[in-house]
């Protein structure tokens, strides 16, 4: 089946550095990458749209200019959380919608923690 | 819109006991239902969905699940709990022409398994 391939599984960085974390359709192309982000003891929120090509699209009240994605080729969207903060700390995963009318194919997800 | 409720951000079970996660939504267009779970530190893995046709829907791991429009749930269920099933589990709604496209996530239920 489609496989969605999310790296780095885990990562901890120094507060005001920078972290990209990459979505990778394995075996399909996708146009469209989603971008979620669970805080803990909560469910997943929506944070972005990528498009393979164009601007990415924000859900209300996400910033885009610490969180930026680019989705560059039909394989592969990345999300760069810039300067990071501990308040970034979180758990970060993709997914790319399935052929047709189908879920979506999600990433293992990235859990970022920022010191 | 579209939104997704479930009761109980916990639910704790004796092993060999049944299953229950309940999950009520809100949509205006006909939904598409989903239920994920989450082991510590992984990423999301479906258990199961419902798109079209049969209203109850079976799934991994024993877990089943039936499409009640006229309650809006999709309570999810398991005769017989096994240690293992302990986990987060998360139901989602789409719609039905969204192509698979971005979800909303309840805000999940931590599931606990008693021996």
């Amino acid at each position: 089946g489609a496989v969605v391939s999310q790296h780095p599984s885990r990562v901890i960085c120094k507060s005001g550095t920078s972290v990209k974390i990459e979505c990778r359709s394995l075996d399909f192309q996708a146009t469209t990458m989603f971008w979620y982000r669970q805080f803990p003891k909560k469910s997943l929120m929506l944070m972005a749209t990528s498009n393979e090509g164009s601007k990415a699209t924000y859900e209300q009240g996400v910033e885009k200019d610490k969180f930026l994605i680019n989705h560059a080729s039909l394989t592969l969207s990345t999300l760069t959380v810039t300067s990071a903060h501990p308040e970034d700390s979180s758990f970060y995963i993709c997914s790319a919608p399935g052929r047709g009318d189908t879920e979506a194919f999600f990433g293992q997800g990235t859990r970022l923690t920022v010191v | 819109a579209q939104s997704v409720t479930q009761l109980g951000s916990h639910v704790s079970v004796s092993e060999g006991a049944l299953v229950l996660l309940r999950c009520n939504y809100s949509s205006s267009v006909p939904p598409y239902l989903f239920w994920y779970v989450q082991y510590p530190n992984q990423g999301l893995q479906l258990l199961l969905k419902y798109t079209t046709g049969a209203t109850l829907v079976k799934g991994i791991n024993g877990f089943e699940a039936e499409f009640k429009k006229s309650e809006t749930s999709f309570h999810l269920t398991k005769p017989s709990a096994h240690m293992s099933d302990a986990a987060e589990y998360f139901c989602a709604v789409t719609f039905t022409g969204n192509y698979g496209q971005n979800f909303v996530f309840g805000p999940g239920t931590r599931l606990s398994v008693l021996p």
